[in-house]
């Protein structure tokens, strides 16, 4: 059960912010929030993650909403080779808890 | 970040035969490994749990007799596809927790496996 709802996908003119929002309205407390990508026929790339801070790093802003029910990433700057396929996932923090992948949004960049 | 690497990145057996998939731990060890399959245009779909020095646990409606899994060290973990058919052909990924406190999990590069 992936406990997330992402659109199907999503379009975005190169160069400019991509949003991807991510649905997670049965979040529970200790539950983070990861953003993972997905590059044709390569394994999952880390992107960002966090509990209920908004975070930034050199690849993306993550915004978590107040009631943690949603959360949106943000590439602020849309490259081509951001192509791919971007998984949101809620997961407990701790040893031997897994990770498990919804349907995910495939985000095309457009030139 | 943590590197993991996993090989073959691409395989064609013979229905029947067995395969063995490796993934490392380059610059970490890891007690904690993953083990994905993903069908074309699917998402990736977590078969197995993989414990150093302990059995593997594994998801619902997976055959832990067909795909068989062994941890023997920090840093290595590997998945055999026992007796192969074509049902079983498909993109498997190994990924490692990085126990560094910085929970992240880290994915190989992926197998592609194609039984004929």
């Amino acid at each position: 059960d992936a406990k997330t709802t992402q659109p199907t996908s999503m379009d975005c003119a190169e160069g400019r912010a991509a949003n991807l929002p991510c649905n997670h309205s049965t979040i529970s407390g200790n539950e983070y929030v990861y953003w993972y990508r997905q590059i044709h026929s390569q394994g999952p790339q880390y992107i960002i993650h966090g509990l209920k801070n908004n975070e930034t790093n050199e690849m993306a802003s993550l915004i978590i909403t107040e009631d943690r029910k949603s959360s949106t990433l943000i590439l602020p700057h849309a490259t081509l080779r951001d192509t791919a396929v971007y998984y949101c996932i809620v997961r407990v923090i701790g040893t031997g808890n897994q990770f498990y992948f919804g349907t995910g949004t495939s985000l095309t960049v457009i030139p | 970040g943590a590197v993991v690497s996993q090989h073959p990145s691409r395989v064609i057996c013979k229905s029947g035969t067995s395969v063995k998939i490796e993934c490392r731990s380059l610059d970490f060890q890891a007690t904690t490994m993953f083990w994905y399959r993903q069908f074309p245009k699917k998402s990736l779909m977590l078969m197995a749990t993989s414990n150093e020095g302990s059995k593997a646990t594994y998801e619902q409606g997976v055959e832990k007799d067909k795909f068989l899994i062994n941890h023997a060290s920090l840093t290595l973990s590997t998945l055999t596809v026992t007796s192969a058919h074509p049902e079983d052909s498909s993109f498997y990924i190994c990924s490692a927790r990085d126990g560094q406190g910085r929970e992240k999990l880290f994915f190989g590069s992926g197998t592609q496996l194609s039984v004929l």
